[in-house]
C-alpha cells in the first residue's frame, strides 16, 4: 500500500524558515518524480514544486521561486521542503504527492504563517 | 501560465442520476509527445485528493467505471453515471502539459 506520511508543519513568523518531510513507503520511492501541493485554507489546490528521481531536475512555481527549495534522500524514501522567507499567504496544507502528475497523496501538513 | 476554468463551480444531484463537470484550458494540452495531459481529481471532505482520471479518458487504479473522461486540446469533461453517495465532494481538473501545473478551481458536488 502507497503511504506518504507528512511532518514539519507549525505556526511560524512571517520572515521565519520551515522544513517539511515527506516518508514514502509502499513503492520504490527512488523510481518516481515527486511533488508538492498546497491548499490555503478553504480554497482550491496549488501545485508548488516537483523533483525528479535523481534530483537533477526541479520545478517551482513563480510564488514560491528563491524562497523554497525541493530535495529528497533516496536513502530514506524522504521528500522535503524548505521553507524560507516566508508570508502569510504561504499558508496552507502542504500536500506530499507521488508522480510530477500527482497519483497518491499524503494526508497533509499545515503550514501557518501569522504574527 | 495556462488557465483552467471548470463549470458548474457547484451540483447538487439525485443519487442515481447522472452527472457532468466541463474543463476548459486557456490553450491546448496537447503536448508534443501526442498526448495530453488532463487529469480529474476528487477531494472528499477531510480527505486528501485522489486521482480519478488520468491523460483525459484513463481511469485510475480502483476507480468505479462511473466515472468517465473525455475531451481533447482545452475542452473536457468528467461525467459520472450515476451518482452515489460516496461521490459527494470537491472534483477538480488539472494540467500538466505544461509547467506550471494548474488546477480549475474545482466543482462541489453534493447530493439532493
Amino acid at each position: 500500500e502507497v503511504q506518504l506520511v507528512e511532518s514539519g508543519g507549525g505556526l511560524v513568523q512571517p520572515g521565519g524558515s520551515l522544513r517539511l518531510s515527506c516518508v514514502a513507503s509502499g513503492f520504490t520511492f527512488s523510481s518516481y518524480w515527486m511533488s508538492w501541493v498546497r491548499q490555503a485554507p478553504g480554497k482550491g489546490l496549488e501545485w508548488v514544486a516537483c523533483l525528479k528521481q535523481d534530483g537533477s531536475e526541479k520545478y517551482y512555481v513563480d510564488s514560491v521561486k528563491g524562497r523554497f527549495t525541493i530535495s529528497r534522500d533516496n536513502a530514506k524514501n524522504s521528500l522535503y521542503l524548505q521553507m524560507n522567507s516566508l508570508r502569510v499567504e504561504d499558508t496552507a496544507v502542504y500536500y506530499c504527492a507521488r508522480g510530477a502528475s500527482p497519483s497518491f497523496w499524503g494526508q497533509g501538513t499545515l503550514v501557518t504563517v501569522s504574527s | 501560465d495556462i488557465v483552467m476554468t471548470q463549470t458548474p463551480l457547484s451540483l447538487s444531484v439525485t443519487p442515481g442520476q447522472p452527472a457532468s463537470i466541463s474543463c476548459k484550458s486557456s490553450q491546448s494540452l496537447l503536448h508534443s509527445d501526442g498526448k495530453t495531459y488532463l487529469y480529474w481529481y476528487l477531494q472528499k471532505p477531510g480527505q486528501s485528493p485522489q486521482l480519478l482520471i488520468y491523460e483525459v479518458s484513463n481511469r485510475f487504479s480502483g476507480v468505479p467505471d462511473r466515472f468517465s473522461g473525455s475531451g481533447s486540446g482545452t475542452d473536457f469533461t468528467l461525467k459520472i453515471s450515476r451518482v452515489e453517495a460516496e461521490d459527494v465532494g470537491v472534483y477538480y481538473c488539472m494540467q500538466s502539459t505544461l509547467l506550471p501545473r494548474t488546477f480549475g478551481p474545482g466543482t462541489k458536488v453534493d447530493i439532493k
